[in-house]
């Protein structure tokens, strides 16, 4: 049973730059969800999706996006990179009626 | 808002001793899930546990059981017979239920508790 699944696992950017991060829910997931997690500190949401589409976002600005292909799996986009959008980018994925939140390993994001 | 609230920032427990982790929350809901994650050094957040407000009895999953008091607002992780691969970070979180699925929403985190086990 393949659990969640992210990629790259880590990645330098430059300032100004965009990302792209990927996720791939647990098998028979259909629920995504972004985290961000700074040094020392809990992850923070960012959005949630299902069906394709955004249904729920958390307090990030609008340079952070995200997509959900037919498949579950999941994309995470940050444009304009600054210098504290260093973090730890988990996803995570669930079943739409289900309570159990499992997570990825995570992509390390470092911008210089 | 929802607040979640670890005030333990370390602890640490002997090898095969039993250690408790403090959790509090702030919520005027009255249905919601509550979740305590392990992350290792590895950085993967691992579920432990998970509750539903709604359910009375506390939740066990082997050597972790909870100790849940809804009218206190308070929600500890027991870890009995500690192993050294219990040694992480603790994570507490909230949940709120979809109102149209139940299904856990996004997930509010503590401060996390660094949990040290010795030999």
């Amino acid at each position: 049973d393949a659990g969640v699944t992210q990629s790259p696992t880590h990645l330098i950017k430059t300032r100004g730059q965009q990302v792209t991060l990927r996720c791939s829910p647990k098998s028979g997931h259909d629920t995504v969800s972004w985290y961000q997690q700074a040094l020392g500190q809990g992850p923070q949401f960012i959005f949630q999706y299902y069906e394709e589409e955004e249904r729920q976002r958390g307090n990030f600005p609008d340079r952070f996006s995200g997509h959900q292909f037919p498949n579950y799996s999941s994309e995470l986009n940050v444009n304009a990179l600054l210098l504290g959008d260093s973090a730890l980018y988990l996803c995570a994925s669930s079943l739409n009626r289900g309570t159990a939140i499992y997570f990825g390993e995570g992509s390390w994001l470092t911008v210089v | 808002a929802q607040t979640v609230t670890q005030s333990q920032p370390e602890m640490s427990v002997q090898e095969a001793e039993t250690v408790t982790l403090s959790c509090t929350y702030d919520t005027s809901e009255s249905d919601y899930y509550l979740f305590w994650y392990k992350q290792p050094p590895s950085r993967q957040m691992i579920l432990v546990i998970r509750q539903e407000a709604y359910k009375q009895q506390n939740a066990t999953e082997n050597r972790f059981s909870v100790n849940f008091q809804k009218a206190a607002k308070s929600f500890s992780l027991k870890i009995s017979d500690s192993q050294l691969g219990d040694a992480a970070m603790y994570f507490c979180a909230y949940s709120i239920p979809s109102i149209s699925s139940g299904s856990a929403r996004q997930l509010t985190f503590g401060s996390g508790t660094q949990l040290t086990v010795l030999p």
